[in-house]
């Protein structure tokens, strides 16, 4: 058990909506990082979340957007959706140059 | 980029040593490597990590190449419940933005 909880497990939403996924942590940390993972797929970095500022963001476009909160729980949203959004959104929390744990994962079905 | 080369899959026999391996011939001097496994539709395990030496923990073995540009992760004694995709990730001192591949999926074979 890692203790990074996410809510919530499952989700479907249609085409133009839009979706917030939620991460939480029983342990102190100050990083949280948000992935993507399609089916067959290796999880894809999204961007990482540092101090409640934007640490590194990968190839997404700005139409996914996080929030990183003083007690250290962070929403991943996402706007407009698209077809292709279906996938496992995965969190992971760490600090700084040390290991990252990541939750169960939110499965999001966009139709 | 995940700047690693895994076997796209393996068996293994229940009970025997589960040998993995990754190659990241790349590899800068500050990158260490991560090892994390996948469970189908849950979220990434760690595993096991290092930078030059090897390592053990309780659930596994990591060698290193001297040249490091190559690592196997042992699994000593491989049972059904290790059945999984395991990923090999290199990853620099000071950042902690994870490159995934598609990783090998393993299967122990009872």
């Amino acid at each position: 058990e890692t203790g990074v909880t996410q809510s919530p497990t499952h989700l479907i939403k249609t085409r133009g909506q839009q979706v917030t996924l939620r991460c939480s942590s029983q342990s102190g940390h100050n990083t949280v990082s948000w992935y993507q993972q399609a089916l067959g797929q290796g999880p894809q970095f999204i961007f990482q979340y540092y101090r409640e500022e934007e640490n590194g963001r990968g190839n997404f476009p700005p139409r996914f957007s996080g929030l990183q909160f003083p007690n250290y729980s962070s929403e991943l949203n996402v706007n407009a959706l698209e077809l292709d959004d279906s996938a496992l959104y995965l969190c992971a929390i760490g600090t700084i140059e040390e290991t990252q744990y990541f939750g169960p994962g939110t499965r999001l079905l966009v139709l | 980029d995940a700047k690693t080369t895994q076997p796209t899959s393996m068996d293994c026999a229940e009970g025997r040593a589960a040998n993995l391996p990754c190659n990241h011939s790349t590899i800068s001097g500050n990158e260490y490597v991560y090892w994390y496994r996948q469970i189908h539709s849950q979220g990434p395990q760690y595993i096991i990590h290092g930078l030059k030496n090897n390592e053990t923990n309780e659930m596994a073995s990591l060698i290193i190449t001297e040249d490091r540009k190559s690592s196997t992760l042992i699994l000593p004694h491989a049972t059904l419940r290790d059945t999984a995709v395991y990923y090999c990730i290199v990853l620099t001192v000071t950042g902690n933005q994870f490159y995934f591949g598609t990783g090998t999926s393993l299967t122990v074979i009872p």
